[in-house]
């Protein structure tokens, strides 16, 4: 499975917004980049994913660079409630490769 | 929809007791996912299914058995739990994947078990 890179922790302030960096330099071009959150003492829930172009939906943005070897998780107005750990995934669309590779995660911590 | 439904929330076993996790999925996925999360560290796939009546073995098998004879359940057998066994164990469901659309998993909240 293709390996990505985040920083152990980063730290932003409350309705600031928040970029949270991921390297992935062995992406093949079947591999979606996925980005997961866990809240304290919750499962795990999906954020966003993409293949090639940039991505928004209501709860971030998503920035894929051109060549696709690093991504970039754009929370645009921080709440405490985005306090959480960050997992930037990256997934094969080959059929029956179900898997979720988790790594250790960005843990993002929002000051009031 | 309740989504993916897990119990119990916390159990503590002694060495050599087994239990069952359940697991239950309202959603009509065809894949179902059981990961495991040690303390500090990311979840780790244990076994997971492609449908009823087919399963395969993740990246952390062993002291673990699944079944998987309807689609909504999907339950976890540990047989002779050891304190190794103690983490928090998440289901999870997904649609499969059709043709270059991804799809994202839905996670339960979690079972927490200790085993001393």
């Amino acid at each position: 499975d293709a390996k990505t890179t985040q920083p152990n922790s980063m730290e932003s302030n409350e309705e600031e917004p928040v970029h949270l960096p991921c390297n992935h330099s062995t992406i093949s071009g079947t591999d979606y980049i996925h980005w997961y959150r866990q809240l304290p003492s919750q499962g795990p829930e999906y954020v966003i994913h993409g293949l090639t172009s940039n991505v928004n939906n209501r709860m971030a943005s998503l920035a894929i660079a051109e060549d696709r070897k690093s991504s970039t998780l754009i929370l645009h107005r921080a709440t405490l409630r985005d306090a959480a750990v960050y997992y930037c995934i990256l997934r094969p669309i080959i059929q029956g490769a179900q898997k979720l590779v988790f790594g250790q995660g960005t843990r993002l911590t929002i000051n009031p | 929809n309740a989504g993916v439904t897990q119990t119990p929330k916390f159990r503590i076993l002694k060495i050599g007791q087994s239990m069952t996790l359940q697991c239950t999925q309202d959603m009509n996925h065809n894949y179902m996912y059981w990961y495991r999360q040690d303390p500090g560290m990311g979840l780790k796939l244990i076994y997971y299914s492609v449908g009823a009546g087919i399963t395969d073995k993740g990246e952390v098998p062993n002291g673990y058995n699944v079944s998987r004879s309807t689609t909504e359940d999907f339950p976890l057998r540990l047989e002779l739990a050891a304190p190794s066994q103690t983490s928090v164990y998440f289901c999870a469901s997904s649609p499969r994947d059709r043709g270059r659309t991804s799809y994202e998993q839905y996670f339960g909240p979690g079972t927490r078990l200790t085993v001393t």
